[in-house]
């Protein structure tokens, strides 16, 4: 059974930081891999997607890295913003027939002003 | 970008009722949609999948006479939590998977919640 795990489950940085927030999961059969942001009691936004014969997605300040072997992602956020304060879950979707999508408990980041 | 809706997003109920969710693509056709409930500062659980015109599969530890799925239409998805209890307040968060992005990765889009209150 695939296992995410995501490290640290909280994060405070002052404004302007670069950060790195991590996930790891235990099964590599994955068919991709996805990062989400959730606001407070919101849903989840989807942030980046990444297939499992890539290394890494780029969208804006944001840098998802992939490396199925080890069983690791990162998410990279540059120039780190009030606005980015968020619960970040990595997601990991399976590569069985039925492509089922598992998450790990997220990481809390609050950017200071 | 693919939207999902659900409505309502806040319900206070009393314990013993039942309370319908439901769960809305509105730009495109969702041949399977899922459910999740999420407890406060915990990832989302998966509840069940179903697919458009057949019956929902849940997952282990899942009562499916609690919670019943309908999935009538490639746009529309129904939770019913049948005699409510106070256990049974969370998030629950839809998600539907666009039939025709198979070769896209299975990418799936998420509603925005829908937080019940059982009293």
């Amino acid at each position: 059974k695939q296992e995410v795990t995501q490290i640290p489950a909280a994060l405070s940085v002052p404004e302007g930081e670069n950060l790195v927030l991590n996930c790891s999961f235990t099964d590599s059969a994955i068919y991709n891999l996805q990062w989400f942001r959730q606001d407070p009691g919101k849903g989840l936004t989807s942030l980046l997607l990444i297939q499992s014969s890539q290394r890494e997605q780029t969208s804006g300040r944001l840098n998802a890295s992939l490396d199925k072997s080890s069983g690791r992602s990162t998410l990279y956020i540059a120039a780190s913003q009030p606005g980015d304060s968020a619960t970040y879950l990595c997601a990991v979707r399976s590569s069985g027939s039925a492509r089922q999508l598992t998450f790990g408990s997220g990481t809390q980041l609050t950017v200071l002003p | 970008g693919a939207v999902v809706s659900q409505h309502p997003s806040r319900v206070i109920c009393k314990s013993g009722t039942s309370v319908k969710i439901e769960c809305r693509s509105l730009d495109f056709q969702a041949t399977t949609m899922f459910w999740y409930r999420q407890f406060p500062k915990q990832s989302l659980m998966l509840m069940a999948t179903s697919n458009e015109g057949s019956k929902a599969t849940y997952e282990q530890g899942v009562e499916k006479d609690k919670f019943l799925i309908n999935h009538a239409s490639l746009t529309l998805s129904t939770l019913t939590v049948t005699s409510a209890h106070p256990e049974d307040s969370s998030f629950y968060i839809c998600s539907a998977r666009d039939g025709t992005s198979g070769g896209a990765g299975y990418e799936q889009f998420f509603g925005p919640g829908t937080r019940l209150t059982v009293l």
